[in-house]
């Protein structure tokens, strides 16, 4: 099992283009997340989905949108990239339920100049 | 409002030294759970330990330990003995319960960079 996994890993944007970044899960796990972390500002939650087709907000979801079409992928789009959105993401997935282990990919950094 | 608070930013200690790390946390929920994730310099997470809020009892695992107090909400770890491969920013992070919608996400806390020097 691959676990999950991000494309890309690294990617350098000018200020104004979008991009998206795919997770993928092989785990056939419900709920599928997507953060951002940034020097001494923790983990922040961008987006989140509990299941296929749907999604919700975190607490910084502002310039972000994200798609989960299929169970195993979770996108996340930057429709015009900002300075601000320099930091690198992680998407993780967990069984759904009782709170349980979040399973993490390995993270995609991203600049953008 | 749930809330975790890792009050240490930073902490240096030399190899061989024990080290405590500490996660207080704030919920209102009957049942929740508990989480640590170590994030070494490669900066993969890592998971260490999930706890749920009916087991008060001691976790020990190898040079690991955690101390889990309801009574002062916390969830405190310890590295016993110290070594450079534990250099890493460690996360407390809390699950809530399904009835009130806060088991959908995690609640994590700012994390605790700790670096052991030889």
């Amino acid at each position: 099992n691959a676990g999950v996994t991000q494309t890309p890993k690294f990617r350098v944007l000018k200020t104004g283009q979008s991009m998206t970044l795919l997770c993928a899960q092989d785990m056939n796990h419900e709920y599928m997340y997507w953060y951002r972390q940034d020097p001494g500002m923790g983990l922040r939650l961008i987006h989140y989905s509990v299941g296929e087709g749907t999604t919700a907000k975190g607490e910084v979801p502002d310039g972000y949108n994200v798609s989960r079409l299929k169970k195993q992928n979770f996108l996340l789009g930057l429709e015009s990239a900002a300075p601000s959105q320099t930091s690198v993401y992680f998407c993780a997935s967990s069984p759904p339920g009782t709170p349980r282990r979040q399973f993490f990919g390995p993270g995609t950094r991203l600049t953008v100049l | 409002a749930q809330k975790v608070t890792q009050a240490q930013t930073e902490i240096s200690v030399v190899e061989k030294e024990d080290v405590t790390l500490d996660c207080v946390y704030e919920t209102r929920d009957t049942t929740y759970y508990l989480f640590w994730y170590k994030q070494p310099p490669s900066g993969e997470l890592v998971f260490l330990i999930r706890r749920n809020s009916f087991d008060e009892q001691n976790e020990i695992s190898g040079r690991y330990s955690w101390n889990f107090q309801k009574s002062t909400s916390s969830f405190n770890f310890t590295i016993t003995a110290s070594q450079v491969v534990d250099s890493a920013v460690y996360f407390c992070a809390l699950g809530g319960e399904i009835n009130a919608g806060n088991n959908r996400k995690l609640i994590w806390g700012l994390g605790t960079s700790l670096a052991v020097n030889p």
